[in-house]
């Protein structure tokens, strides 16, 4: 079975340039995660999804972070104008369910902000 | 508000030995789970083992179980027979009825030959 996908792996940019990642999840898999780790920090949780539905987005700075998921599969993340504080590994996981389901991470997308 | 604490920045164990890692939780939610992940320096997050908040025995996994103990919340992870391969970050994290999960700062194991 295949994992999780993500890319690019790294991206490097300058501030206030954009920048986007995708992922592709766990096929079955109806829940899809975007997590935030900064260096030295355990990851937060960004935004989720159950199939194209957002549940929660309460950590995502909206004002310059984005995500979709149109059909309920693959999804992106887009952050419009990137700052330096956004340099960070951002991984994405996805899951069977929401809640009390192990979660499968990718590789994770490393983004340096100069 | 969930909150995960993991007080241990680092710990060092040598090979073929036990180690415990430490994790407290604070939640409110009567139904959660608890999780622990392993993250090596190449980065990508792997699913160690879960523990569910009614479950009345201790999860195992192969060399990897979880001491929880509801009354303290508290859910450690203990390896045995550590391996060189063991070396790596490891994340306490819970889940709860607002599905979010929530990790911790994490703890960095070095297993010494």
């Amino acid at each position: 079975e295949a994992g999780v996908a993500q890319s690019p792996r790294y991206k490097i940019i300058e501030k206030r340039q954009s920048v986007a990642f995708w992922c592709n999840p766990i096929s079955g898999h109806a829940t899809l995660y975007w997590y935030q780790q900064i260096l030295g920090q355990g990851p937060k949780l960004l935004i989720q999804f159950q199939n194209n539905g957002v549940v929660d987005d309460s950590q995502l700075p909206k004002d310059r972070f984005s995500a979709e998921r149109l059909k309920g599969v693959d999804s992106t993340l887009k952050i419009q104008p990137a700052k330096l504080e956004d340099s960070a590994v951002y991984l994405c996981a996805s899951s069977l369910g929401q809640g009390l389901y192990e979660q499968y991470f990718g590789p994770g997308t490393r983004l340096t902000v100069t | 508000a969930q909150k995960i604490t993991q007080t241990q920045p680092g710990m060092f164990v040598q090979e073929k030995e036990a180690v415990t890692l430490d994790c407290t939780y604070d939640t409110s939610d009567q139904s959660y789970g608890l999780f622990w992940y392993k993250q090596p320096s190449s980065g990508e997050m792997i699913f160690l083992i879960y523990q569910g908040s009614y479950d009345e025995q201790n999860a195992t996994e192969g060399r990897y179980s979880l001491n929880f103990q509801k009354a303290r919340k508290s859910a450690n992870l203990v390896i045995s027979a550590s391996q060189l391969g063991d070396s790596a970050m490891y994340f306490c994290a819970m889940s709860g009825n607002n599905n979010d999960m929530r990790f911790g700062a994490g703890t960095r194991l070095t297993v010494k030959p």
